[in-house]
């Protein structure tokens, strides 16, 4: 089983709906990330939070939210969808203490907006 | 703000070595990474540099790392087929105490 996983994995939606992609991990890592890619425009940070209490804004979070709902779970919403939030979306994790500080990727969602 | 750059494309025959090179902001990145991604996949960790070094050699892989210029560049040796992938080059600001923050990618090909 993947350690970061993402759902949906694919999705289609109409323009002005409510999405939400979910992110749960089993790596006890307190440190979640939300990140967009776009082609050409690489990994642009949405969201992310450093523990259950912390949300932070991140490069081009106009147009989403978040929640962070425990430790292992950390959820991405759009509230009215438009077209050019058409992306992937990327969930990770890091860990807090030691080590390099190296980001772990779910598998990734692709959101069509209609 | 942090800003990382790296070329868009590069193209390569099979055999040959491929190098990959990138530029960062931020002097007080502990480490930087270099993550691959596969087609319909999400991105994995390929190599990273400790920033008091200034070469990390793994298997096929060497890492060059230039703090003066703030210019890291990755070299794969014998390149395959299977090495045709996206790879991101990302610095992590504030001695690490904010997200990395990742380069727009550089997609190579490897032609047979």
């Amino acid at each position: 089983d993947a350690d970061v996983t993402q759902t949906p994995r694919n999705r289609i939606t109409k323009t002005g709906k409510r999405i939400m992609l979910e992110c749960s991990q089993t790596k006890g890592h307190d440190r979640m990330y939300w990140y967009r890619q776009d082609p050409g425009l690489g990994l642009r940070l949405i969201y992310y939070s450093f523990d259950v209490k912390d949300i932070n804004k991140g490069e081009i979070s106009d147009g989403y939210s978040v929640s962070r709902q425990a430790q292992a779970k950390f959820s991405l919403s759009l509230e009215s969808a438009i077209p050019n939030q058409t992306a992937l979306y990327f969930c990770a994790t890091s860990d807090l203490e030691g080590n390099t500080g190296e980001l772990f990727f779910g598998e990734g969602s692709r959101l069509t907006v209609l | 703000g942090e800003d990382v750059e790296q070329s868009l494309f590069l193209s390569v025959r099979e055999g040959d070595s491929s190098v990959i090179n990138c530029t960062y902001t931020d002097s007080s990145s502990t480490y930087l990474y270099w993550y691959k991604q596969e087609p319909g996949a999400g991105l994995q960790l390929l190599t990273y540099i400790f920033s008091n070094m200034d070469m990390k050699q793994d298997q096929r892989l060497t890492v060059l790392l230039n703090k003066k210029d703030k210019h890291l560049s990755l070299r794969i040796a014998d390149t395959q087929t299977g090495d045709s992938a996206i790879y991101f080059c990302a610095e992590s600001p504030n001695s690490g105490n904010t997200p990395l923050v990742f380069g727009k990618g550089t997609r190579l090909s490897v032609i047979a």
